[in-house]
């Protein structure tokens, strides 16, 4: 089955502790992207890959890394966790040449709380 | 700096219905226009992609609309049942291939048996 996974689904820790929230594809993407959505603001993107080896930031990289260093996985790295980083986050991937023609396929989301 | 507006507030209808949902954008001119459906704690599932060369698209009960003109498009669900409930989101797209995606706050319909 075509599809995108997160893990963990569910976290709970405490400000300042390293975290990795991984995401994986098995439709051989060479997009990826992370988001995070919060009451309010919707969703906002963090940082995506065009490719292996080849990643930007969105609209609220602050506090975030990644890393693409094969296809299929592209790990969101927090590490120095803060409250305000508590949130809803999603990764999503797509075939698309040109991003805007094609659709993100989503994973099912990581529920973060930071203490 | 670009700019979406979806109604902030839900839209309450009637099963049977037709559910209207508008999406506005500022300060950009997008070539494409997506549209994707949201259910509580799960992730956007893609429901139709209009170009703006299209006035209008449509894939079953769904219609959308583009107007260059307006900086608008509307989504139309006809025969709106309660299983159409949902956050829909939408996502206007210059055409220049960088990885940014950037979503409206989206708009949360409910359908009322």
């Amino acid at each position: 089955e075509a599809q995108v996974t997160q893990n963990p689904r569910y976290l709970i820790t405490v400000t300042g502790k390293k975290l990795t929230v991984t995401c994986s594809q098995n439709m051989n993407h060479e997009y990826m992207s992370w988001y995070r959505q919060d009451p309010g603001l919707g969703l906002r993107q963090i940082y995506y890959s065009m490719n292996v080896e080849v990643t930007d930031k969105g609209d609220v990289p602050e506090g975030y890394k990644v890393s693409r260093k094969e296809k299929r996985n592209f790990p969101l790295i927090l590490e120095s966790p803060s409250p305000n980083q508590t949130s809803l986050y999603f990764c999503a991937s797509s075939a698309a040449e040109v991003l805007a023609e094609d659709e993100q396929f989503f994973g099912p989301g990581t529920r973060l709380t930071v203490l | 700096s670009q700019k979406i507006e979806q109604n902030s507030e839900a839209l309450n209808i009637q099963e049977g219905k037709t559910a209207t949902l508008t999406c506005n954008y500022t300060n950009y001119s997008p070539a494409y226009l997506q549209w994707y459906r949201q259910d509580p704690g799960r992730g956007p599932v893609f429901l139709l992609l209009i170009r703006e060369n299209e006035k209008e698209k449509r894939k079953e009960r769904l219609k959308v609309t583009f107007d260059t003109t307006l900086k608008q498009s509307l989504f139309h669900i006809t025969a709106s049942q309660p299983a159409d409930s949902a956050t829909y989101l939408c996502a206007p797209t210059g055409s220049s291939n960088t990885g940014k995606l950037i979503f409206g706050q989206g708009t949360t319909l409910q359908v009322k048996p």
